[in-house]
């Protein structure tokens, strides 16, 4: 799997966009770009995926650039409860894929009121 | 609607004793997995199972055993516990591709003493 490298932690105010940087400079051409969050004591929620083309759903967008070395996620207007550890992670779909998620530390997001 | 669900959501055990941790999952997902997670640190993979009947090891696999006898549930054992597995054990279930992100559940805490 292509490693990742996010910022430890980042802060944000109540009603902005967060934008949480993702660097993935060894991505394959067959590996997508997964978003997965994690609020205190709770099991992982998935967010959204990639593979090249923007991605929009109800929780986020996710922006990857046309290299493909770099994503951005965007909650684009944070509220108190996006406070979570947000995880960056390139895999294959699908096949090679079946052995698991690689979880790195993420980027700890904080919303501040 | 239950998705993914695990038990005990609690336990404390003496060092020696064992214990069996379930997951079910109700989603049909061919794909589950176990996960510890220690203090500051991300989710490990300890053990996954591609379907039913079949296991295989993870990252971080020794002192524990696991199960798959049918699809909706994964145990996960421990069979003489250490200080050394007080953790959070989180159980992800998924579909045969990653193209639709894995369902956790909600952890089980165990401390060992």
């Amino acid at each position: 799997d292509a490693k990742t490298t996010q910022p430890p932690s980042m802060d944000c105010a109540e009603g902005r966009a967060a934008n949480l940087p993702c660097n993935h400079s060894t991505i394959s051409g067959n590996e997508y770009v997964y978003w997965y969050r994690q609020i205190h004591s709770q099991g992982p929620q998935y967010i959204i995926h990639g593979l090249k083309n923007n991605e929009t759903n109800e929780m986020a967008s996710l922006i990857i650039t046309e290299d493909r070395k770099s994503s951005t996620l965007i909650l684009p207007h944070a509220t108190l409860r996006d406070t979570a550890v947000y995880y960056c992670i390139v895999r294959v779909a699908s096949g090679g894929g079946a052995d698991g998620l690689t979880f790195g530390k993420g980027t700890h997001l904080i919303i501040q009121p | 609607n239950a998705g993914v669900t695990q038990t005990p959501k609690f336990r404390v055990l003496k060092t020696g004793q064992s214990m069996t941790l379930l997951c079910a999952q109700d989603m049909n997902h061919e794909y589950m997995y176990w996960y510890r997670q220690d203090p500051g640190m991300g989710l490990r993979l300890i053990h996954y199972s591609v379907g039913e009947g079949t296991t295989a090891k993870g990252e971080v696999p020794d002192g524990y055993n696991v199960s798959r006898l049918k699809k909706q549930n994964f145990l996960l054992g421990l069979e003489s516990a250490a200080p050394s597995q007080t953790s959070v054990y989180f159980c992800a279930s998924g579909r045969g591709t990653q193209l639709y992100g894995y369902t956790f559940g909600s952890g089980t805490r165990l401390t060992v003493v």
